[in-house]
């Protein structure tokens, strides 16, 4: 079945570096993305969204990347902090009638001091 | 502005038992989601309401979960009998979904903390 899925299940990065984590989405009829942060013991946490329309989007220290051309979703993280250790899902939204939200299966991010 | 509550936070009970969570919603949220999130996966979605009618359960194994939403506020998820297989984190989160329309405004979803459940 189509699903959303991650290209690397933990990533390891030293304090004040950037961050990349990427996904990968197979259905093309998606229309919008979003990326939630989930810390342990929390429910997932709005990080930030784009449209399909969109190719990139920045938001306050985190930019998210789309291409479509090879259903691929990015969010990149500057100068990366101990409190940005969580884990990170890409969801995708499949409209058609109503409003459906499929995750992936996210990305470890540790962050080293 | 309040947050998505659900309880309860943990729950322990022994395969073929029965079990039930719950959630209250933003107030005024249109959409409510039950997701199961199993350790080490993402989550789930096991059924979503738009109001109190149910738009998905394609993923919702209707012979053992059922779920409800009586006058679109609050919803319960009940499990009967539970499996080895069903622990998880069962969340609930809830989005205001004007329409069919796109955008953090619309569609956003907040989650709650979860409910943790171990079967044993």
């Amino acid at each position: 079945g189509e699903s959303v899925g991650l290209h690397l299940p933990t990533l390891s990065v030293q304090e004040g570096d950037n961050s990349i984590i990427n996904c990968a989405y197979s259905n093309s009829a998606s229309d919008y993305f979003i990326w939630y942060k989930q810390e342990s013991g929390k429910g997932p946490q709005f990080i930030i969204d784009i449209r399909s329309n969109m190719d990139k989007r920045q938001g306050q220290r985190v930019t998210v990347l789309l291409n479509k051309t090879v259903k691929h979703l990015s969010l990149q993280i500057a100068a990366t902090q101990p409190g940005d250790s969580a884990v990170y899902f890409c969801a995708e939204n499949r409209s058609g009638g109503y409003n459906k939200l499929i995750f992936g299966a996210g990305t470890r991010l540790a962050v080293h001091p | 502005e309040a947050g998505v509550a659900q309880s309860p936070r943990y729950k322990i009970i022994e395969k073929r038992q029965s079990v039930a969570f719950w959630c209250n919603p933003i107030s005024g949220h249109a959409t409510l989601y039950w997701y199961q999130q199993i350790l080490g996966q993402g989550p789930k979605l096991l059924i979503q309401f738009q109001n109190n009618g149910v738009v998905d359960d394609s993923q919702l194994p209707k012979d053992r979960f059922s779920a409800e939403r009586l006058k679109g506020v609050d919803s319960t998820l009940k499990i009967q009998p539970a499996k080895l297989e069903d622990s998880a984190v069962y969340l609930c989160a809830s989005s205001l979904d004007l329409g069919s329309g796109l955008g953090r405004g619309d569609t956003e979803a907040f989650f709650g903390q979860g409910t943790r459940l171990t079967v044993v």
